[in-house]
């Protein structure tokens, strides 16, 4: 049974540039949750997808989009790079009819902006 | 708005002895909690949850955790701890059903042989 996968694994990218995050959730999930976790930080929500619709949205820019495709894999966008948006970024997923937080996270996506 | 404070960011431990890694929390209203586990260089995975019933909650690794509901806490607690319970563990709070997780800081706690 596969868990939750995610890619690239590591990337680096500079200033301005644009980057694509991808995600396929555990086996028999619909629904995918994006964090952004800092260095030394916890894990903040960037959004959630269900129905390939965004569901809920946290407190960031609209640079920050994403996308759910119909076997519910997911992308996430980030465009105009900024230095601190280099963190790990993780992809969550679980089934929504559940409706509680127990979440899967993949192993995330390390972005460094230069 | 909600917010989820580990009163400790760093806690080192002899192995085998008892350990507690404190978590409060803030709400309005009624909330789900959880302890995560992150292991270096990956993702993070569920320790334990209360949704609702016993406050006593028993997970996975011999872990446990009590909800108090008037000292808005969700402290973890192991008896005896091993080298390998050596991560970050964060805390974490979802308001409503199906809605995001509000995440602590996290506490990095080290296992000393």
């Amino acid at each position: 049974d596969a868990g939750v996968t995610q890619s690239p694994t590591h990337l680096i990218k500079t200033r301005g540039q644009q980057v694509t995050l991808r995600c396929s959730p555990k086996s028999g999930h619909d629904t995918v949750s994006w964090y952004q976790q800092a260095l030394g930080q916890g894990p903040q929500f960037i959004f959630q997808y269900y129905e390939e619709e965004e569901r809920q949205r946290g407190n960031f820019p609209d640079r920050f989009s994403g996308h759910q495709f119909p076997n519910y894999s997911s992308e996430l966008n980030v465009n105009a790079l900024l230095l601190g948006d280099s963190a790990l970024y993780l992809c969550a997923s679980s089934l929504w009819i559940l409706g509680t937080g127990e979440l899967f996270f993949g192993e995330g996506s390390r972005l460094t902006v230069l | 708005a909600q917010s989820v404070t580990q009163l400790d960011s760093q806690v080192p431990v002899f192995e085998e002895a008892p350990v507690e890694l404190r978590c409060n929390y803030s709400s309005s209203v009624s909330v789900y909690l959880f302890w995560y586990v992150q292991y270096p260089n990956q993702g993070l995975q569920l320790l334990l949850k209360y949704l609702s019933g016993s406050t006593l909650v028993k997970g996975i690794n011999g872990f446990e955790a009590e909800f108090n509901k008037s000292q808005t806490s969700f402290h973890l607690r192991k008896p005896s701890v091993h080298i390998s319970d050596t991560a970050e563990y964060f805390c974490a709070l979802e308001e409503t059903s199906g809605s995001r997780l509000t995440f602590g800081e996290g506490t990095q706690l080290t296992v000393n042989p």
